[in-house]
């Protein structure tokens, strides 16, 4: 079973700085990995798709990479509508199985 | 777009059996490619893969759960459904159905389910 951790548990940053959320996988996997921003009383938001691929709507700002047990969510100059709770989830092949992180609380410093 | 709404009672009696219904808009059920899923959210807490029926009826389960999920299908109202069997309070969560199409994910809206006499 793979297990994915998330890191740090909270980031305090403020507007316009720059935010590296990480998520790690207890064994190599595929690009099959996404990433979502909660808010409070919403469902979580589709950020990116496949490691890198933006959904639609979201901003530049926004990017992700990795591979292997890696993973990164960057964002480049934070906004204050992008703090909430962010979580990366990996797909198996097969079966299609979901494994989310614990997720990364980007708060207001 | 495709776009996914879930239905069911909000309060559900311990021992009981929880019902949930998941509609499919903007596409049909049977649509290639797509895994029609159930997450949990516990209150406070991350998210919790169920499972996932695919058109053709067949499902597959969290391992980690203990087996009192069952979710099914009904392509002629374009609908899924989730019965969880003798609920706890330890069920109560957010419920949300997702279609899963392999590289693109799309949401509902979620439901809160409170187990309670």
């Amino acid at each position: 079973e793979i297990v994915v951790t998330q890191s740090p548990a909270t980031l305090s940053l403020s507007p316009g700085e720059r935010a590296t959320l990480s998520c790690r996988a207890s064994q190599s996997v595929s690009s099959h990995l996404a990433w979502y921003q909660q808010k409070p009383g919403q469902a979580p938001r589709l950020l990116m798709y496949d490691t890198s691929k933006r959904a639609s709507g979201i901003p530049a700002r926004f990017s992700g990479s990795g591979s292997g047990t890696d993973f990164t969510l960057t964002i480049s100059s934070l906004e204050p509508e992008d703090f909430g709770v962010y979580y990366c989830q990996h797909r198996t092949n097969w079966p299609p199985a979901l494994t989310f992180g614990g997720g990364t609380k980007v708060e207001i410093k | 777009q495709v776009q996914l709404q879930e239905s069911g009672p909000g309060l559900v009696k311990p021992s009981q059996t929880l019902s949930l219904t998941c509609t499919v808009s903007g596409g049909s059920i049977t649509s290639g490619g797509y895994y029609w899923t159930w997450i949990r959210q516990h209150p406070g807490k991350g998210l919790e893969w169920i499972g996932y029926i695919y058109y053709s009826g067949s499902t597959y389960y969290n391992p980690s759960l203990k087996s009192r999920f069952t979710i099914s299908i009904d392509t002629s109202m374009n609908q899924f459904s989730l019965k969880l069997s003798s609920v706890t309070a330890a069920d109560s969560a957010v419920y949300y159905c997702v279609g899963d199409h392999g590289d693109f994910y799309y949401w509902g809206q979620g439901t809160q389910v409170t187990v309670s006499s």
